[in-house]
């Protein structure tokens, strides 16, 4: 595609339960990232993903949240019983691989947890 | 551990004007320093990026300085514009292979330009 693409655009969910968050990354970008921003804050790194390489899960704030990449293109960030606390906007970006310089992101999934 | 700090948390400029943002960091592995241009309901873009090597960079009416002995670096907007009103956030990075490309986020600038 043209662009990265996310979906849903706006998540609202009870707390306690799980949600799937998409992203579809530019058509033949090998890096994928999940980014969180929580209100009036900036980016946090949560998980990248490089080609058939291990991801690296170092941002990850709990063992809730998991992200996986099928097929080295769409990813999927899943959240476990979620927590008001992890409202926010999740962005996903994209990139032709490690190393170079500057992505693209999509515009973002926003979470509310009710 | 906030490793890119910014401010401004908001700034406001008159049309014409120059906007100023500055970031500081600790990490003296970064070795890449973009800034990124967010607007309402849209994922941050790439505005203008340097290198270390380097102590300015231009980019039309954007211009980012660079002191590397002082960890900060700083985004200059020259004659602001409406539409440059948007959120701003300065990053940092290490290009090294095992960093894996990863962006540590200053906390963003609320930029509002009057017309």
């Amino acid at each position: 595609g043209a662009g990265v693409s996310q979906s849903p655009s706006n998540k609202v969910t009870e707390k306690g339960k799980d949600v799937e968050l998409r992203c579809d990354p530019i058509s033949g970008h090998t890096a994928l990232y999940w980014y969180r921003q929580s209100l009036g804050q900036g980016l946090e790194f949560l998980i990248y993903f490089q080609g058939n390489s291990a991801p690296d899960k170092s941002g990850l704030p709990s063992d809730r949240f998991s992200a996986e990449r099928t097929g080295g293109s769409v990813s999927t960030l899943t959240i476990q019983r979620t927590q008001q606390e992890d409202s926010a906007v999740y962005l996903c970006a994209s990139s032709y691989g490690l190393g170079i310089i500057g992505y693209t992101f999509g515009s973002g999934t926003r979470l509310t947890v009710v | 551990q906030q490793q890119v700090k910014q401010s401004p948390q908001s700034l406001i400029v008159q049309k014409g004007g120059i906007s100023i943002i500055n970031c500081a960091y600790e990490n003296t592995a970064f070795d890449y320093f973009p800034w990124y241009q967010q607007f309402p309901g849209k994922g941050p873009a790439l505005l203008i990026a340097i290198r270390p090597d380097v102590s300015e960079k231009k980019e039309g009416r954007f211009t980012i300085s660079f002191n590397k002995s002082a960890k900060q670096f700083s985004l200059h907007i020259m004659d602001s514009q409406p539409g440059d009103s948007a959120t701003y956030f300065c990053a940092a990075s290490s290009m090294i292979k095992a960093a894996g490309n990863k962006l540590t986020f200053g906390g963003g600038t609320r930029v509002l330009v009057k017309p």
